[in-house]
């Protein structure tokens, strides 16, 4: 088993959708869970944060950490033409200072119709 | 504007041919890192450095050499390219010991050895 796994898409939504994007994991050390935006053409970008379980919300955006099940989401409200992107999960044990690698899901590639 | 900036953005070479690309972030960050993207394999880490003149391998190292000699330069180089090294090359920066895992990318180095 892949140490991160995420749904390989791609995904096409109607505008106004609600999108839901999931990872799994094997490590049950991984503590911190990232969520990253990729446009075409660009560099990932940081999107969401968690540390541990819970939920965290930034506007339209939940990310969602589940440790029980080693599972974590990405929801997305109101999707929007804009949100049209590739989505990365990443995880790691630790804080880069404590020399721990970020390991990456393979990406989703969303795309929100007008 | 705070920036990771890769050069060049676009590289044909030839088997071989010993390249070099360049990367400078000018955010006095500790921590940078190459990656290298690929379809259905993810973003992969090739090497990483945590400050001047320490460096360490990624999970995919080989037929990669990098230094550091300044903090703000961290320049990957393939000695003798092959096929297989075909790919989008993104480099990354952070700050060390910074909770939130926020890398910065630069906008990607498109190599084809042929």
């Amino acid at each position: 088993q892949k140490e991160v796994e995420q749904d390989p898409g791609p995904l096409s939504v109607p505008e106004g959708a609600i999108v839901s994007l999931n990872c799994t994991y094997s490590n049950s050390a991984f503590q911190y869970f990232m969520w990253y935006r990729q446009y075409s053409r660009k560099g990932p970008e940081l999107l969401m944060y968690t540390y541990s379980s819970g939920n965290k919300e930034d506007g339209r955006f939940t990310a969602q950490v589940d440790k029980s099940s080693k599972y974590i989401s990405l929801f997305i409200r109101d999707s929007q033409p804009s949100d049209s992107a590739t989505y990365l999960c990443a995880m790691s044990e630790s804080y880069t200072g404590a020399n721990s690698k970020l390991t990456f899901g393979k990406g989703i590639t969303l795309s929100v119709r007008p | 504007e705070a920036q990771v900036t890769q050069n060049p953005r676009y590289l044909i070479t030839v088997t071989g041919k010993k390249l070099t690309v360049t990367c400078s972030q000018n955010m006095n960050h500790e921590y940078m890192s190459w990656y290298r993207q690929d379809p259905g394999l993810g973003l992969r880490q090739i090497y990483y450095s945590m400050n001047v003149e320490v460096t360490d391998k990624g999970d995919v190292p080989e037929g990669y050499k990098v230094s550091r000699k300044e903090k703000r330069n961290f320049p990957l180089i393939l000695e003798s390219p092959s096929p297989n090294q075909t790919s989008l090359y993104f480099c990354a920066s952070t700050f060390l010991g910074q909770s939130n895992e926020k890398l910065f990318f630069g906008s990607g180095t498109q190599l084809s050895v042929l």
